[in-house]
């Protein structure tokens, strides 16, 4: 069966700092691998999505960015973090082909201080 | 791009009774429409979904009904219970690859 990681699961950053969120998925391949920002009691908000190695989407115009070294694996990165980048941050991956379900990890709550 | 709109945003029933949660999206080329269930400070799960080629799907108390003209699809749990309680998010994609999720709406289930 598929399993999706992603670590840390909480992380307070200082503004200016930099960051980076890794998520990997297990027991699939070539995966659609995705990047979300949920603002406290807000929904769902889409920055990356990927079809695969090297190919990243960004939806949204921030200082955030995205990586794909391996088939499986979905970096988020930041040089210099902003108070406005605090939020609970989910990978999610689905099957590439397909309108197919969308699976998400469990999540990494960011506070930039 | 595709928009997705959701009501109410707040939603309150009594146990036992019914509720319905629904969505509107803007691109028609949408083929793909999840529902997914978010309880306080975890990951959304997926609890039904909807493809285009279909008008209705049941699962026990949960059914989702899509109407293709209209450009819009409907969330339905009968019989709630307290556990049902949570933030509900609507969903619509183009080929599974970009996702856009309505802003959610806060069931809560009255003992």
């Amino acid at each position: 069966s598929q399993t999706i990681h992603q670590w840390p699961a909480t992380l307070v950053q200082p503004v200016g700092s930099p960051l980076s969120l890794e998520c990997t998925v297990e027991g699939t391949s070539n995966p659609n691998l995705y990047w979300y920002r949920q603002a406290a009691g807000r929904g769902l908000q889409l920055l990356f999505y990927s079809v695969g190695i090297g190919q990243i989407s960004s939806e949204v115009p921030q200082n955030l960015s995205a990586s794909r070294p391996q088939d499986r694996q979905f970096i988020l990165s930041s040089k210099k973090l902003l108070l406005s980048d605090s939020g609970f941050y989910l990978c999610a991956w689905s099957v590439s082909q397909g309108a197919n379900e969308q699976y998400f990890g469990p999540g990494t709550r960011l506070t930039v201080t | 791009g595709e928009n997705v709109e959701q009501h109410p945003s707040t939603l309150s029933v009594q146990e036992g009774d019914s509720a319905v949660i629904k969505c509107t999206y803007s691109d028609s080329a949408s083929n793909y429409f999840p529902w997914y269930k978010q309880e306080l400070g975890k990951r959304p799960q997926l609890i039904i979904d909807i493809r285009s080629n279909v008008g209705e799907k049941k699962d026990q108390r949960i059914a989702v009904t899509l109407n293709k003209t209209a450009k819009h699809f409907s969330l339905h749990i009968t019989e709630t219970q307290p556990e049902d309680s949570a933030v509900y998010f609507c969903a619509a994609s183009i080929g599974g690859q970009n996702f856009v999720f309505g802003p959610g709406t806060r069931l809560s289930v009255l003992p």
